[in-house]
């Protein structure tokens, strides 16, 4: 059974870069992508961007500007880089996985089925 | 950006009753949607994929129906351990987004 573990530091100063790593255990990182999201407190679910394995990527246009993930596939992990973080950032910050559906006529479609436990990151001085 | 509203925002219920949250997009998503269950200080879980897509070892209670715009969760005789928020999701165009969460609660 695959699941995902989010580790990294919990405080981070404003105007730094948050970095956070998501190991995946219990299968392998190819043939998927792979995706993070967050949740500021009190607050709904937010997607930042995800991955495939071969590296390709696409992000939120809310955040695009400040957001890097990457994957190492070597370590079977993807990481996530946001920069200019403000007081707004803190989250919890949750990676799943991204599985695929296929429907007659070619077509897929994209559901995260599995998600690791979230790590709490406060931006603060 | 397809912004997805869901309501009641917070729904109080007595166990073995029925629960149906809805879910609206601002636009066509096909049967792009997918509901997930989040438990307080636990993380998300997927309920529904597909719009009604049922998931293995998620129990027959839940289903998911609609198309289109309009989508629908329904709980079929509530259970204690389903107090939790309830979001919808879509993918059916970048970016991916959810609906702001139905908290159910359990009288």
């Amino acid at each position: 059974q695959v699941q995902l573990q989010e580790s990294g530091p919990g405080l981070v100063k404003p105007s730094e870069t948050l970095s956070l790593t998501c190991t995946v255990s219990g299968g392998s990182i190819s043939s998927y992508y792979w995706s993070w999201i967050r949740q500021p407190p009190g607050k709904g679910l937010e997607w930042i961007g995800y991955i495939y394995y071969s590296g390709s990527t696409n992000y939120n246009p809310s955040l695009k500007s400040r957001v890097t993930i990457s994957v190492d596939t070597s370590k079977n992990q993807f990481s996530l880089k946001l920069s200019s973080v403000t007081a707004a950032d803190t989250a919890v910050y949750y990676c799943a996985r991204v599985n695929s559906g296929y429907l007659p006529g070619n077509y897929y479609y994209y559901y995260m089925d599995v998600w690791g436990k979230g790590t709490t990151v406060t931006v603060s001085s | 950006e397809i912004v997805l509203t869901q309501s009641p925002d917070f729904q109080s219920v007595t166990p073995k009753e029925k629960v149906t949250i809805t879910c609206r997009a601002s636009q066509s998503i096909g049967s792009s949607l997918h509901w997930y269950q989040q438990k307080p200080d636990q993380s998300p879980k997927l309920l529904i994929k597909y719009a009604s897509q049922s998931i293995s070892g998620v129990p027959s209670r839940f289903s998911g129906s609609g198309s289109g715009t309009d989508f629908t969760l329904t709980i079929n005789s509530l259970e204690a351990e389903d107090a939790a928020t309830y979001y919808c999701h879509q993918s059916s165009s970048l970016p991916w987004t959810f609906g702001q969460g139905t908290k159910v609660e359990i009288k």
